[in-house]
Order: structure tokens, then C-alpha cells, then sequence
């Protein structure tokens, strides 16, 4: 099974409208974290959220929120207010632990277009 | 503060010739490193990853291979490159012990002709 699923290929959203991005994870793991990266096209990948396992609140930074829903395993990104210079990929990954830090997993990534 | 060097940002490389793609991490002792590729469009496919000096875990039988002679240095090499081997190719370090984020290098786009 995959450990993390990003069921949107891609999505449209007009400027200054919020988007939410899903990601759905698979884990046995009680301790792990959640991540969501930002990859524009010049290829870097920019660190946006981490949501924590035993974190009871929902993340957030800025514009970017983690909809943190643990007995459903879903891990889904808001943006809000999108802005033209969001148009990228966006990709959920996991880290488990406690014992096997080393490994992440990552989705196959979500291509988000703003419209002006 | 840390930092991730890759070199070179970009290669085209004819099929069969060797390769070698460094990467280094200053800043942080001990990190965790990984080797990503991503063919264009896709997601993130992990190749290596590495918890110490000579310590090397594979993930996906290949035509590449990972070493890491020093704590914060990682190298892929390929003996032979197939057209196969195209693509994004990403480094990474993360702490050890922790859940924390991975930080990414800026990436080298390798074009096998």
C-alpha cells in the first residue's frame, strides 16, 4: 500500500480564493510528522507546514494551514488567498518514527494553477 | 546556519559514460542524506539514503550507486549511464533523531543522450 496518497493530479483555483490540496497517509506508527513541500518550476523544493503526530492543533504558516484529521488519516493543505506565485507542485510527505527517523515518503504531488 | 550544496545544477551526458553528482551539507554534523530522483512531472523517487559514513541503504535496484566518504558529503556515481538515468536528480539531509523536516538541495537536471 502506498504510504502516501495525493489523489488530485492537478487543480485550478482563481486568485485570492482559498484551495485545499488532499493527501491521505498510511501508517502504524503512533509518533510520525507530516510535511507538505512546494516545488515551482525551477525545481527547488521549499518546506512549507509540518503537522506533528501528537499535535492537537492544526498547523499553520502564513497562508498555509494543515487540516489535520488523524482518525481519517488525511493530512490536507489550505491555501488561502491564493496568489499568482503559488502555480506550482505541491507534494505531502511522512516521516515515521519513533525508532526509524530516516525515511520519507512522499506523494506524487498535486499541480495547482492560480488564474488571474 | 545549515546549507546544501549540489554540483553541477546542470549535465547532459551521452549513454554509456560515467557519472558522479556531489553533494555537501555544511552547518549540522551527523545528517542523515538522501538522493531523489524525479522524472519530469512526477513525484520524488527515493534512491539512497544514508545514516553515516559508509553507510549506504538502497531502495531501488539501479544503475546507480551512493557512497559517502565523509560525514557530509554524499556522491552518486553511475559506471554506465542508460537514457533511463534522465531526470531530476535531488539531494537531501535531515536530522537523525528527530521528526523533523528534510531541507533540499537546488537540484541537477541530467539529460542522457
Amino acid at each position: 500500500a502506498q504510504k502516501i496518497t495525493q489523489t488530485q493530479p492537478g487543480m485550478f483555483v482563481q486568485e485570492k480564493e482559498a484551495v485545499t490540496l488532499d493527501c491521505t497517509y498510511d501508517t502504524s506508527d503512533q509518533s510520525y510528522g507530516l510535511f507538505w513541500y512546494k516545488q515551482p518550476s525551477s525545481g527547488e523544493m521549499i518546506f512549507l507546514i509540518y503537522q506533528g503526530s501528537y499535535d492537537e492543533q492544526n498547523a499553520t504558516e502564513g497562508r498555509y494551514s494543515l487540516n489535520f484529521q488523524k482518525a481519517r488519516k488525511s493530512a490536507n493543505l489550505v491555501i488561502s488567498a491564493s496568489q499568482l506565485g503559488d502555480s506550482a507542485m505541491y507534494f505531502c510527505a511522512m516521516r515515521e518514527g519513533p525508532y526509524n527517523f530516516n525515511k520519507f515518503y512522499f506523494g506524487s504531488g498535486t499541480k495547482l494553477n492560480v488564474k488571474p | 546556519s545549515q546549507t546544501i550544496h549540489q554540483w553541477p545544477a546542470t549535465l547532459v551526458q551521452p549513454v554509456g559514460s560515467p557519472l558522479s553528482l556531489e553533494c555537501t551539507v555544511e552547518g549540522t554534523s551527523n545528517p542523515n542524506l538522501y538522493w531523489y530522483r524525479q522524472a519530469a512531472g512526477r513525484g520524488l523517487q527515493l534512491l539512497f539514503y544514508s545514516v553515516g559514513i559508509g553507510q549506504i541503504s538502497s531502495e531501488v535496484p539501479q544503475n546507480l550507486s551512493a557512497s559517502r566518504p565523509q560525514d557530509r558529503q554524499f556522491i552518486l556515481s553511475s559506471k554506465k549511464l542508460l537514457l533511463s538515468d534522465s531526470g531530476f536528480y535531488l539531494c537531501a539531509w535531515s536530522t537523525p533523531d528527530s521528526s523533523y523536516e528534510q531541507y533540499f538541495g537546488p537540484g541537477t537536471r541530467l539529460t542522457v543522450t
